[in-house]
């Protein structure tokens, strides 16, 4: 069975301009959260989708959004886009909305400059 | 929120010791806690959780125990092998699906 999967797994952006990176969660799994690995430091939770409905928010600014389709995959979309946004975004799924393992993609490496 | 503290953030060990990481966190209201490793270049892997209705867990070499009155966990790798040699994260999750991590610990098995 294919794993978490993201797209694409490197891009170079300028600042102010936008991007879009996508994920596909395991097969059955509803939930589909996003995290920013900033170098040494581990995991920061962005957002988690249950359902296509947004279920829980972390603390990042409103130039970061997310959704996720009927199918599962999800999109998370940042703007303005700063030197300090250089990170791996890593896409992680989950079966249920709650209390479950999570399970991470290899990761969306994001240089701004 | 939880806060997740976690140490050491380096530690190396020679081949066939044991490592422990240890964690602790703030929120008494969590109630499970899993282990990732993180190879250069790759997303964290998940290699052993623990739910906070129990004391211990063991998988071949790796353990992770959890002490629920101190707020701390942690991992116990024993028989250590280069293979090993990664970063570790712990974590915490209390209500809803938000995961708050530690900072990271950086292993290296000297053959």
């Amino acid at each position: 069975d294919a794993g978490v999967t993201q797209s694409p797994t490197h891009l170079i952006k300028t600042r102010g301009q936008h991007v879009t990176l996508r994920c596909s969660p395991i097969s059955g799994h509803k939930s589909v959260s996003w995290y920013q690995q900033v170098l040494g430091q581990g995991p920061q939770f962005i957002f988690q989708y249950y359902e296509k409905e947004e279920r829980g928010r972390g603390n990042f600014p409103d130039r970061f959004s997310a959704r996720q389709f009927p199918n599962y995959s999800s999109e998370l979309n940042v703007n303005a886009l700063l030197l300090g946004d250089s990170a791996l975004y890593l896409c992680a799924s989950s079966f249920q909305r709650s209390g479950n393992t999570i399970y991470f993609g290899e990761g969306s490496w994001l240089t701004v400059v | 929120g939880e806060n997740v503290e976690q140490h050491p953030s380096t530690l190396s060990v020679q081949e066939g010791d044991s490592a422990v990481i240890k964690c602790t966190y703030s929120d008494s209201a969590s109630n499970y806690f899993p282990w990732y490793k993180q190879e250069l270049g790759k997303g964290p892997q998940l290699i052993i959780d623990i739910r906070s209705n129990v004391g211990e867990k063991k998988d071949q070499r790796i353990a992770v125990t959890l002490n629920k009155t101190a707020k701390h966990f942690s991992l116990h790798i024993t028989e250590t092998q280069p293979e090993d040699s990664a970063v570790y994260f712990c974590a915490a999750i209390t209500s809803g699906n938000q995961f708050y991590f530690g900072t990271g610990t950086s292993l290296t098995v000297i053959p």
